[in-house]
């Protein structure tokens, strides 16, 4: 099973809501990702979480909020975003095991938009 | 500053025929590559990869070649077939499991 999965694929949400992105594997991997992604570039790395803690945050405003509750979940609470915020945020893990690089097995994504 | 760059935004190759992705990077630390494809609305799918160890790996249609003196790498695929069509990203990092660094892809149009 190389699947990620994520929930939920399409979110309309007004400035003031407050909503969560989730995203789930069972692959074992330990190290999982959060991504953003704008039409016709790459995806833009946002966080990185290894072993269930917070190892990069690359600069991202506090209105979002990543979480790892365990090793298979990782949620992306959202609050008081702007219009600009809007695009496809992708998830993706990978093996994590330091000292080793692993392909990173991205989600289908959750396409947001804020209004 | 971009440190991996894929200069063709766009490719058209007839079904059948060779298509050539090209990737080019600045930063010497980079030593494992990764190709991703993307369709419209879903995520990024892992294609094939090359540790700086090789200059050649190959994956059914798919074969990725990497030359390290001209920080260049290229995915080739062969036949190409309609079902290719779509954006291509190339992709880099550095031992320790760094997150990856992507180009801004090439998007690949296969005409029947």
């Amino acid at each position: 099973d190389t699947e990620v999965t994520q929930t939920p694929k399409h979110l309309v949400m007004g400035m003031t809501n407050k909503k969560s992105l989730k995203c789930e594997q069972h692959m074992g991997h330990r190290a999982m990702y959060w991504y953003k992604q704008k039409a016709k570039k790459p995806p833009e790395l946002m966080f990185v979480y290894s072993y269930e803690k917070l190892s990069i945050n690359e600069s991202v405003p506090s209105r979002f909020s990543p979480e790892c509750p365990n090793s298979s979940l990782l949620n992306l609470h959202l609050h008081a975003l702007q219009p600009e915020d809007s695009a496809l945020y992708l998830c993706a893990s990978s093996h994590g095991l330091a000292g080793l690089v692993y392909e990173q097995y991205f989600g289908p994504g959750t396409r947001l938009t804020v209004t | 500053d971009q440190q991996v760059k894929q200069n063709s935004p766009s490719l058209s190759v007839q079904e059948g025929r060779i298509s050539i992705l090209n990737c080019d990077y600045t930063n010497s630390m980079f030593d494992y590559f990764l190709w991703y494809k993307k369709y419209p609305a879903e995520g990024p799918t892992f294609l094939i990869s090359i540790s700086s160890i090789k200059d050649k790996n190959e994956d059914g249609r798919f074969t990725v070649f990497l030359n390290k003196s001209a920080k260049h790498l290229s995915l080739h695929i062969v036949p190409s077939q309609p079902g290719d069509s779509a954006v291509y990203f190339c992709a880099a990092s550095y031992s320790g499991n760094t997150p990856l660094v992507f180009g801004k892809g090439t998007r690949l149009s296969v005409i029947a």
